[in-house]
């Protein structure tokens, strides 16, 4: 089952515009991601936030993780059309030994930026 | 460094039809991972190593075996084709040293089509 659930499943905007993606989750983490992915080529991670952190930047990204919601954001500033790719967050299992490393993704935010 | 290469890029297959998609890494990372990803359905994990003859399986595990013989190479066996694995295939990898759940590399993908 999906861990990650991302909303909304499709965002438009105009280049130089905001864009939030939100991400709900079901159960207890270590960490948070968010990848991105450009139509037809593999995942690029973005940035990472750990379950103790609330806030975290890397350039025009700023995510957010409230564990008491189970729930994350990611906001891209001042969006370009080289933005335009589906985005997805990805929880860890909070296991033990190398079951942590195991991601679960939700079906992702396709984001297009328009010039 | 090459980072996480997958060969081939395409594939076609007929139902019954067995093959390997290969996956390699030269970053010398423990954990490696198998992906599928559907329309819509985001990635769900196949199967994942933590280290040179330790596999274990994700959460759609059926129809696919893997080996890890070596760090580098971890390769996803169809024995059997089915039109249901008509997917595109990452894979991908990162380092157990570390604090946990840190990003993942992911190759570029195999998209198969089994008719």
């Amino acid at each position: 089952s999906q861990q990650g659930e991302e909303d909304p499943q499709a965002l438009s905007i105009q280049e130089g515009e905001n864009a939030t993606m939100n991400c709900s989750y079901k159960t207890s983490i270590n960490n948070l991601q968010w990848y991105r992915q450009n139509s037809g080529r593999g995942l690029v991670h973005l940035i990472l936030i750990r379950s103790n952190e609330r806030e975290k930047h890397s350039g025009r990204l700023r995510v957010t993780l409230d564990t008491s919601k189970k729930s994350s954001s990611l906001l891209i500033t001042a969006s370009q059309a080289a933005d335009t790719a589906s985005y997805f967050c990805a929880t860890d299992a909070n296991g033990s030994g190398g079951s942590n490393y195991k991601l679960t993704f939700g079906k992702g935010t396709l984001l297009t930026v328009n010039p | 460094n090459a980072g996480v290469t997958q060969t081939p890029k395409f594939q076609v297959l007929k139902t019954g039809q067995s093959m390997t998609l290969q996956c390699a890494q030269d970053m010398n990372h423990e954990y490696m991972s198998w992906y599928r990803q559907d329309p819509g359905m985001g990635l769900r994990l196949i199967h994942y190593s933590v280290g040179a003859g330790i596999t274990d399986q994700g959460e759609v595990p059926n129809g696919y075996n893997v080996s890890r013989s070596t760090t580098e190479d971890f390769p996803l066996r169809l024995l059997s084709a089915a039109p249901s694995q008509t997917s595109v295939y990452f894979c991908a990898s990162t380092p157990l040293a570390g604090e946990v759940g840190d990003e993942q590399f992911f190759g570029p993908g195999t998209r198969l089509t089994v008719l």
